[in-house]
């Protein structure tokens, strides 16, 4: 089983500043099932990129996503009010299953 | 563009089955390549994948909770459904329903909070 460790846990930035997430795979994976999502208050998740770096439909162009084997980040370029939430990765393993990274919390510093 | 929709009883007694349901909306759900899952997420805490279905029918499900869980489709009604059997207060959750026509969920449901108390 594959297990998603992302770091930190929470991430205390100013609006306009550049947002820095990574998500560790347990073991690699194909890039092609690593997804992140995000969460605001009260709300279900929201698909920002899949495919590792190709952004959901609507997904402005200041989220980003890179990465390959068991090293994974979310940047978001520039900080906008309505970005500060949680952020999820997930992964899409054999058998199949489904796993989530424990969530970074980006909140207004 | 499809939409979905939980729904099921918000309290649930311990020991007891929790059973919710899941509408889809656009497209019919035995047609289409999708897994339709359930996802929780326990107050406070992240997200928990709890199993999927495929369109055909072939169940696949969390380790962690494979012996009380059943997921299973009304192509009738264009729903699928989960039970969760004797149901604990660390069950307490909000619950999800998505599709997934790849390896990634989208769209969600907008959740449901079930709660397990007596």
């Amino acid at each position: 089983e594959v297990v998603l460790t992302q770091s930190p846990g929470t991430l205390s930035l100013s609006p306009g500043e550049r947002a820095t997430v990574s998500c560790r795979a347990s073991q690699s994976i194909s890039s092609s099932y690593l997804a992140w999502y995000q969460q605001r208050p009260g709300q279900a998740p929201r698909l920002l990129i899949y495919g590792a770096s190709s952004r959901a439909t609507g997904i402005p162009d200041r989220f980003s996503g890179s990465g390959s084997g068991t090293d994974f980040t979310l940047t978001i370029s520039r900080l906008e009010p309505e970005d500060f939430a949680v952020y999820y990765c997930q992964q899409y393993g054999s058998s199949p299953t489904w796993t989530f990274g424990q969530g970074t919390k980006v909140e207004i510093k | 563009q499809m939409h979905l929709q939980e729904s099921g009883p918000g309290l649930v007694k311990p020991s007891e089955t929790l059973s919710l349901t899941c509408t889809v909306s656009v497209g019919s759900i035995s047609s289409s390549s999708y897994f339709w899952a359930w996802i929780r997420q326990p107050p406070e805490k992240g997200l928990e994948w709890i199993g999927s279905v495929y369109h055909s029918g072939s169940t696949y499900y969390n380790p962690s909770l494979r012996s009380r869980v059943t997921i299973s489709v009304d192509t009738s009604k264009n729903q699928f459904s989960l039970k969760l059997r004797s149901v604990t207060a660390a069950d307490t959750a909000v619950y999800y329903c998505a599709s997934a026509d790849d390896y990634w969920f989208d769209p969600w449901g907008q959740g449901t909070l079930v709660t397990v108390s007596s």
